[in-house]
């Protein structure tokens, strides 16, 4: 099993749906999260961390279900910038691992 | 100018070269980190630092090896570099290793 694991898509959606990442880790020790996101050929760019009570940050919702070991992201009202890769990120003993990566098309 | 600066950008080389990719920032950050890209295999660590006097191995070291030469640098070196090595190397800074990082715009290197 990946330590983090992601599925990789590719997620086309119209402009304006909504759409859902999750992404799961195997470590349950796991204490911080974080969604970054990459565009083609570019450096990952953190998104937003993820805290245990569920983070907003305009569109984006970011939760944590520890029970399960899972995080996910939740895009409302997607915009054609928001095509991207998006990374999951664990830290994991203080090593951060890295999913592969999801990847969204936003299509007009 | 970008506070984490890779260079080169893009570098083709041959099986058996010698090459290093340098890595510099302006965050004052003392934790450093090397990572390769690869498609489908997300980001891997090779090696990373906590401060000037502090190198350690990350998940795929074998064929690597890196210099910290002060607390804004960290230079990546392929000893002999081999086809499997072509990938996209990132360098990224950090505070604490629990916060997230800065990436450096990446090096595009390919072996041929």
């Amino acid at each position: 099993r990946k330590e983090v694991e992601q599925d990789p898509g590719p997620f086309n959606v119209p402009e304006g749906a909504t759409v859902a990442f999750n992404c799961t880790y195997s470590n349950s020790a796991s204490q911080s999260f974080f969604w970054y996101r990459q565009d083609c050929r570019k450096e990952p760019k953190l998104l937003m961390s993820v805290y245990s009570s569920g983070n907003e940050d305009g569109r984006f919702t970011a939760q944590l279900n520890r029970a399960s070991q899972y995080i996910s992201l939740l895009i409302r009202d997607s915009k054609l910038s928001d095509s991207a890769t998006y990374l999951c990120v664990v830290n994991m003993d203080g090593d951060m691992r890295f999913g592969a990566g999801t990847r969204l098309t936003v299509k007009p | 100018d970008a506070d984490v600066t890779q260079t080169p950008r893009n570098r083709i080389t041959k099986t058996g070269k010698r090459i290093m990719l340098e890595c510099s920032q302006t965050k004052g950050h003392d934790r450093m980190y090397w990572y390769r890209q690869d498609p489908g295999l997300g980001l891997r660590l090779i090696y990373y630092s906590f401060d000037v006097k502090d190198i350690n191995k990350g998940e795929i070291s074998d064929g690597y090896s890196v210099s910290r030469q002060a607390q804004a640098k960290f230079s990546l070196s392929l000893e002999s570099a081999i086809p499997n090595q072509t990938a996209l190397y990132f360098c990224a800074t950090s505070v604490t290793g629990q916060d997230g990082y800065t990436f450096g715009s990446g090096t595009r290197l390919t072996v041929v």
